[in-house]
């Protein structure tokens, strides 16, 4: 089986700017999660969509959104870049089904914001 | 919420010796706990996972303990080789309902 897929994976912005990142889930993983990772603060959660439904929320602000897709594909989007959104975002992708909810991680998009 | 504590968040061992890392967790109510492995430039990689039901899991040279009553669990590498030198996180859930709460990382070079 394929691994989860992002696209793409590097970016350069300018402040101001939007992104949209895009992610691939396992074939058959309902449930896709975005995480944002830095040196200072780690890898924090940012949104998860099962079934094209958000179904948890981190303490981002509402620049950062997302969406999934019927296909479980998933995109998320900064607006107004800023200095601070500078990071790896990570897509992780879950079955979610009985006792399986392993995630598993993508090589992630290095965002940097100029 | 959940708050997940990892130590040390540096650990240089020799080839060959133990490498041991620890993590606690705040939510009594947290019952599943994996560990990724992440090298340079790559995603974090599921290396071993456990749930509450289980007090210890082995996988080759990898293995997980938990210990409910101190809410605390930790990962132990033995016979380490030069390619365990990675960064290791340690997480904690709620199966999977709540999203996954990562300590910091541990940086482990084991070397030659």
């Amino acid at each position: 089986k394929a691994g989860v897929t992002q696209t793409p994976r590097y970016l350069i912005k300018t402040r101001g700017q939007q992104v949209t990142l895009s992610c691939s889930p396992i074939s058959g993983h309902r449930s896709v999660s975005w995480y944002q990772q830095t040196p200072g603060q780690g890898l924090q959660f940012l949104f998860e969509y099962f079934s094209e439904t958000q179904r948890n929320k981190g303490n981002f602000p509402g620049r950062f959104s997302g969406r999934q897709f019927s296909n479980s594909r998933s995109e998320m989007n900064v607006s107004t870049l800023e200095l601070g959104d500078s990071a790896l975002y990570l897509c992780a992708s879950s079955l979610v089904s009985g006792s399986s909810y392993e995630q598993y991680f993508g090589p992630g998009t290095r965002l940097t914001v100029t | 919420g959940e708050n997940v504590e990892q130590h040390p968040s540096t650990l240089s061992v020799q080839e060959g010796d133990s490498a041991v890392i620890k993590c606690t967790y705040s939510d009594s109510a947290s019952n599943y706990f994996p560990w990724y492995k992440q090298e340079l430039g790559k995603g974090p990689q599921l290396i071993i996972d456990i749930r509450s039901n289980v007090g210890e899991k082995k996988d080759q040279r990898i293995a997980v303990t938990l210990n409910k009553t101190a809410k605390h669990f930790s990962l132990h590498i033995t016979e380490t080789q030069p390619e365990d030198s990675a960064v290791y996180f340690c997480a904690a859930a709620f199966s999977g309902n709540t999203p996954l709460v990562f300590g910091k990382g541990t940086r482990l070079s084991v070397i030659a």
